[in-house]
């Protein structure tokens, strides 16, 4: 099994909210990945790091924000949630030595804006 | 990154073979073509990898023709429990990021 966590699983909140969703990996993985997902729809990259101190924006627009302090902590923060946010998102990193680009998975945050 | 094609979605019954095809025309010299599995409400798993030929594990063989334009994913003698998205991947690990697509909606019947 993949060490990789996070917290929460279910999150439901209000609109307006300041939410920070916590993703963790104990596998010393350089590179980690933030996806946001809605039901039956593909996976889009929304963030990505390959560092401490890294971050770049993914394919997808999106108006969360993360940071990379420590290389096994890779938080996704809302500033004001929104109903629009409402959505699975999937946390990942990769960078050990097995396969190239193997990504391990976070079991998922599933986040609802009401 | 190279850009996948593969079908949208597959039936199949228990105990079948099931082949998914994808396309990668643009596949470059380092690039690796990698699977990957979703079950509803859980994030992607690894299948398997390969770069040409075949690639066999416990789960699935990957058939990579010389020309390394497309690959097979072979499922043996699939169950109700194989049921979930395929993702057909195509990059190398100097990839900052790695692009998912719609994947295949495998169902299998019993």
């Amino acid at each position: 099994e993949a060490d990789i966590y996070q917290t929460p699983r279910y999150l439901v909140i209000g609109t307006g909210k300041k939410i920070t969703l916590e993703c963790s990996q104990t596998m010393g993985h350089d590179k980690m990945y933030w996806y946001q997902q809605d039901p039956g729809m593909e996976l889009h990259l929304i963030h990505y790091s390959y560092g401490v101190n890294s971050t770049e924006k993914g394919d997808l627009s999106s108006e969360s924000t993360v940071s990379r302090i420590r290389t096994e902590h890779f938080p996704l923060t809302l500033e004001s949630a929104r109903p629009s946010h409402t959505s699975q998102y999937l946390c990942a990193s990769s960078g050990g030595t097995g396969s190239y680009n193997e990504q391990f998975f976070g079991p998922g945050t599933r986040l609802t804006v009401l | 990154l190279a850009k996948t094609t593969q079908p949208i979605s597959m039936d199949s019954y228990e105990g079948q073979e099931v082949n998914i095809t994808c396309s990668h025309n643009n596949i470059a010299t380092n690039d690796y073509i990698t699977w990957y599995q979703q079950f509803p409400s859980q994030g992607p798993r690894f299948i398997i990898q390969g770069y040409k030929t075949k690639v066999t594990n416990e789960v699935a063989s990957l058939f990579i023709p010389a020309d390394r334009k497309s690959s097979t994913l072979s499922l043996p003698r699939v169950s109700l429990s194989d049921t979930a998205v395929y993702y057909c991947l195509v990059g190398d690990h100097r990839d900052d990021k790695i692009i998912f697509g719609k994947g295949t909606r495998l169902h299998i019947l019993p």
